[in-house]
């Protein structure tokens, strides 16, 4: 059945390390989104690609983190250098909504940064 | 600013009809969506709502009411499997789309 697949499911690095996180979104989705989840500031919308293009990007720290979809089958979320701040579970979901609304999310990368 | 309030908590017995409430402030409303997410797992959607009234899906329904900023889940048939943390999301177009999720109420269903 369709899901959303993302890679790796678990990742523990040191802090000052490169992360690519991916993402296979469904097929025939063209909307793919980023979220962070934490205790403390739950699920946070890091960025979101339609077609492709990025069209939000506000919630992501720019001088850190980098999104990226080369193609219409995958999706990157980049972290470089890495913080022990950044350990968090992030979520790739994909949908055909333009708001947002009625994603469905892959089973997310549980990052440890140490 | 964006907000959006959900109760931290319910419980309800196997069986019985519980309702989450959710109540926004936000500027660009567009949609109103569910999801369920148990303890591990993903965020799994259960229902959008973009225009008033109700949507009906199986033992599960979502209300919203743009004038009084607020919606709600109700779920029937109570089964302890349906112990989970449930979240509000609503979509945003504030000259782009964006989505914001409520902290989630976490659902204990005991027998």
């Amino acid at each position: 059945d369709a899901r959303v697949t993302q890679t790796p499911r678990h990742k523990v690095t040191e802090m000052g390390q490169e992360v690519t996180m991916r993402c296979q979104p469904i097929l025939g989705h063209n909307t793919v989104f980023w979220y962070r989840q934490t205790m403390m500031q739950g699920l946070e919308l890091l960025a979101y690609f339609r077609n492709r293009a990025p069209l939000d990007d506000s919630g992501m720290p720019k001088d850190r983190f980098s999104a990226e979809m080369p193609d219409a089958t995958l999706a990157t979320l980049k972290i470089q250098p890495s913080e022990p701040r950044d350990s968090a579970v992030y979520f790739c979901a994909s949908g055909n909504r333009q708001d947002g609304g009625e994603a469905f999310f892959g089973q997310g990368t549980r990052l440890t940064v140490v | 600013g964006q907000s959006l309030e959900q109760p931290s908590e319910v419980t309800a017995v196997e069986g019985a009809i519980v309702q989450i409430n959710c109540t926004y402030q936000t500027s660009g409303f567009y949609g109103l969506s569910w999801y369920q997410q148990h303890d591990g797992g993903a965020p799994t959607f259960l229902s959008y709502n973009g225009l008033d009234g109700l949507e009906e899906t199986g033992r599960f329904s979502s209300f919203l009411s743009r004038s009084d900023s607020y919606g709600y889940l109700l779920l029937q048939e109570l089964q302890m499997k349906d112990s989970a943390s449930y979240f509000c999301a609503v979509s945003l177009n504030t000259g782009g789309f964006k989505t914001i999720f409520g902290a989630g109420t976490r659902l204990f269903v005991k027998a």
